[in-house]
């Protein structure tokens, strides 16, 4: 079975501080890890996945295997970071996304 | 042209009553998913179709939730005899094709409360 789990409900920092939203899975076979994120009030959308290796929005996210990890970083968050972010997980064999519950990031001021 | 739109946004209903939830997914996307969210949680797969035929129903929690696809384009979810744990956001989400590769892109969803 796969399973994503993210241990946060809740991030909260100031402007300009580094932020790390922490993903965990679990899944036998080779996955493929997504950032998916949900501004207030917008629809969930793609903010990137592992295989593209690129930096969104100043965010980025590395696969690690060994520990079966897929952290979002970014060095120095910005008010407009506010969201939901969900981390989610797919593989050969199956088209569905696996989520995990999400953590809501809150960058004050 | 638009995205994955979704309809109605919001359904009430009283506990019992039978519901219809509408997706219409990105033009010429092949790939449709059906997601349940409850509060507080993240999206839970709920069912697949590739242009009409629905591949995977796994994630179905109970025979009275039917999904269709019957022209490979508009999909509907059909909830019997709705029940207060059916209460959640329904997500609809399409995508050019199967690989997943392909991204999904999602609905605003459809917000159901049963009373």
């Amino acid at each position: 079975a796969q399973r994503v789990t993210q241990p946060e409900k809740l991030l909260s920092v100031f402007k300009g501080a580094p932020v790390e939203l922490k993903c965990n899975y679990s899944y036998s076979g080779s996955p493929e890890l997504f950032w998916y994120v949900q501004y207030s009030r917008q629809r969930l959308q793609l903010l990137l996945r592992h295989i593209s290796r690129e930096s969104i929005k100043g965010f980025t996210a590395d696969l690690n295997k060994g520990e079966t990890s897929f952290h979002l970083k970014k060095p120095f968050a910005q008010e407009e970071d506010s969201a939901m972010y969900y981390c989610a997980l797919s593989g050969r064999g199956f088209q569905k996304l696996v989520f995990g519950t999400g953590t809501r990031l809150l960058v004050s001021p | 042209g638009a995205g994955v739109s979704q309809s109605p946004r919001y359904k009430v209903a009283k506990r019992g009553q039978d519901v219809a939830l509408r997706c219409d997914p990105i033009s010429g996307h092949v790939s449709l998913f059906w997601y349940q969210q409850a509060l507080g949680q993240g999206p839970e797969f709920l069912t697949y179709f590739q242009n009409e035929a629905q591949l995977d129903k796994s994630g179905l929690p109970s025979d009275r939730f039917f999904a269709e696809r019957p022209e490979g384009s508009v999909s509907t979810l059909k909830i019997q005899r709705t029940q207060q744990e059916d209460s959640a956001v329904y997500l609809c989400a399409s995508s050019l094709g199967p690989g997943i590769n392909n991204e999904q892109y999602f609905g605003p969803g459809t917000r159901l409360t049963v009373t």
